[in-house]
C-alpha cells in the first residue's frame, strides 16, 4: 500500500460547482495533513492544514478528516478557472515524522 | 515574513558536469531544510533534510550530495551530472512545532535539464 494516495485525475468541474478531492494515508498514528497547491512550472503553495477530525473552513476551501478511515479531503466551493491546478496531499508520519506527498490530483475548471 | 530563495530559477547541463543549487531563507532562525526533486509526471520525491547546521540525512542513495554551511542556507551539489538527475529541484523550509505539527513551505524551484 502506498503511504499517500491520490487519483491522479483529471478531475473536471464546471464552473461554479463544488470540487471534491480525496487522499487516503496508510500510517495510522499520522497527526498533521496538508494541502498544496501546484500551477504548472511553479511550486507547490500550501492552501490548508488540518490536525484534528472534522471539517476546517478557509474562504472556498474546507478541508475534511476522517482520522478512522485514514482519509482527508478538500472540497472548493464555486469553482473557479484559477482554481485549475494539481493539488498535492501530504501526511506527516507518527513513525518516523516525516511528511510523505501524493502524487496528485490535476483539476481542471470547466468554463 | 519568512521568504525562502533558490536560484539558479532554471540550467542546462551536460551530462557529467559539476552542479550547485542555493536556497536560502529569510526571517526565520534554525529551520528545517528540506531537498525535494519532481521529475516529469512524477511527485515529490524528499532527497535529503536538514535539522541544523552540519547535520544531512540523506534519503535516496545517488550522485547527489547536499551541505548546510550557515543556519538558513542549504546547497545541493553533484560531481557529475546524470540524464536522471533532470526535473525541477524545490528547496523547502518548516518549523518544528510542539505537538507535531509542521508545515513545510516551498521555494520557487530551479529547473534543471541534462543534456
Amino acid at each position: 500500500q502506498k503511504e499517500v494516495e491520490q487519483n491522479s485525475g483529471p478531475l473536471s468541474v464546471p464552473e461554479g460547482a463544488i470540487a471534491s478531492l480525496n487522499c487516503t494515508y496508510s500510517d495510522r498514528g499520522s497527526q498533521s495533513f496538508f494541502w498544496y497547491r501546484q500551477y504548472s512550472g511553479k511550486s507547490p503553495e500550501l492552501i490548508m492544514f488540518i490536525y484534528s477530525n472534522g471539517d476546517k473552513e478557509d474562504g472556498r476551501f474546507t478541508a475534511q478528516l476522517n482520522k478512522a478511515s485514514q482519509y482527508v479531503s478538500l472540497l472548493i466551493r464555486d469553482s473557479q478557472p484559477s482554481d485549475s491546478a494539481t493539488y498535492l496531499c501530504a501526511v506527516k508520519q507518527n513513525r518516523d515524522d516525516k511528511i510523505i506527498f501524493g502524487k496528485g490530483t490535476r483539476l481542471h475548471i470547466l468554463p | 515574513s519568512q521568504t525562502i530563495h533558490q536560484w539558479p530559477a532554471t540550467l542546462v547541463q551536460p551530462v557529467g558536469s559539476p552542479l550547485s543549487l542555493e536556497c536560502t531563507v529569510e526571517g526565520t532562525s534554525n529551520p528545517n531544510l528540506y531537498w525535494y526533486r519532481q521529475a516529469a509526471g512524477r511527485g515529490l520525491q524528499l532527497l535529503f533534510y536538514s535539522v541544523g547546521i552540519g547535520q544531512i540525512s540523506s534519503e535516496v542513495p545517488q550522485n547527489l550530495s547536499a551541505s548546510r554551511p550557515q543556519d538558513r542556507q542549504f546547497i545541493l551539489s553533484s560531481k557529475k551530472l546524470l540524464l536522471s538527475d533532470s526535473g525541477f529541484y524545490l528547496c523547502a523550509w518548516s518549523l518544528y512545532r510542539v505537538g507535531n505539527q509542521e508545515t513545510q513551505y516551498f521555494g520557487p524551484g530551479t529547473r534543471l535539464l541534462v543534456l
